[in-house]
């Protein structure tokens, strides 16, 4: 089966930049969906078909897909940020939709 | 505005089953597919299963397969997952998820607030 590995943690100071990686089997192929989830809220659609944001979400939020890597960027982090991040893809070989296995984004 | 209200989670026994309902508004329930998504305590997100909009088309995760079966009822704009021969591991929140439209791989735009399923004697 498809698997997503991604760091456990990240963290990043106020204003900076977190990058949010996503490591996959030749995943630059697929299309990469990021959610957002903080605690006990269910989770959010951030970045979806690798780059692009859903109406509402801030364009500090970016995507980019290539090779085997995907990444989530967050600029000029913010406190608010603070969150676990999945990605996810649709992995046509099984039928299965396939999430990463998460980070949590901590904000100093 | 969309709204997608998950019920039907309690404590149940090994073995035992459980049926969780959503109940969605806000949108054309017909038009889009419908997923079930799934958290243990303190875990990450895990996929369960997918229906297409008619219905006809139906996908599982091995996890499930077999003892899990998702329906809809597009007259009444919900979305079920029956579950039966109910393990420990199935302990999670259980999210129902739009399929968003505006994309062929299909992430998922809107999510209920879940239901906890618990099993345990």
């Amino acid at each position: 089966s498809y698997v997503l590995t991604q760091p456990p943690s990240v963290s990043v100071a106020p204003g900076q930049t977190a990058r949010i990686t996503c490591g996959g089997n030749n995943i630059g192929s697929k299309s990469v969906h990021w959610y957002q989830q903080k605690p006990g809220q269910a989770p959010v659609l951030v970045v979806y078909d690798d780059s692009d944001r859903p109406s509402g979400i801030p364009e500090r939020f970016s995507g980019s897909n290539s090779g085997n890597t995907a990444t989530l960027t967050i600029s000029r982090v913010e406190a608010g940020d603070e969150a676990d991040y999945y990605c996810q893809v649709w992995d046509s070989s099984s039928d299965h939709y396939v999430f990463g296995t998460g980070t949590k984004v901590t904000v100093l | 505005q969309v709204q997608l209200v998950e019920s039907g989670g309690g404590l149940v026994k090994p073995g035992g089953s459980l049926r969780l309902s959503c109940a969605a508004s806000g949108f054309t329930f017909s038009d889009y597919y419908m997923s079930w998504i799934r958290q243990a305590p303190g875990k990450g997100l895990e996929w369960v299963s997918y229906i297409s909009s008619s219905g006809s088309t139906i996908y599982y995760a091995d996890s499930v397969k077999g003892r899990f079966t998702i329906s809809r009822d597009n007259a009444k704009n919900s979305l079920y997952l029956q579950m039966n021969s109910l393990r420990a591991e199935d302990t999670a929140v259980y999210y129902c998820a739009r399929g968003a439209s505006y994309s062929s791989s299909i992430p998922f735009d809107y999510w209920g607030q879940g239901t906890l399923v618990t099993v345990s004697s």
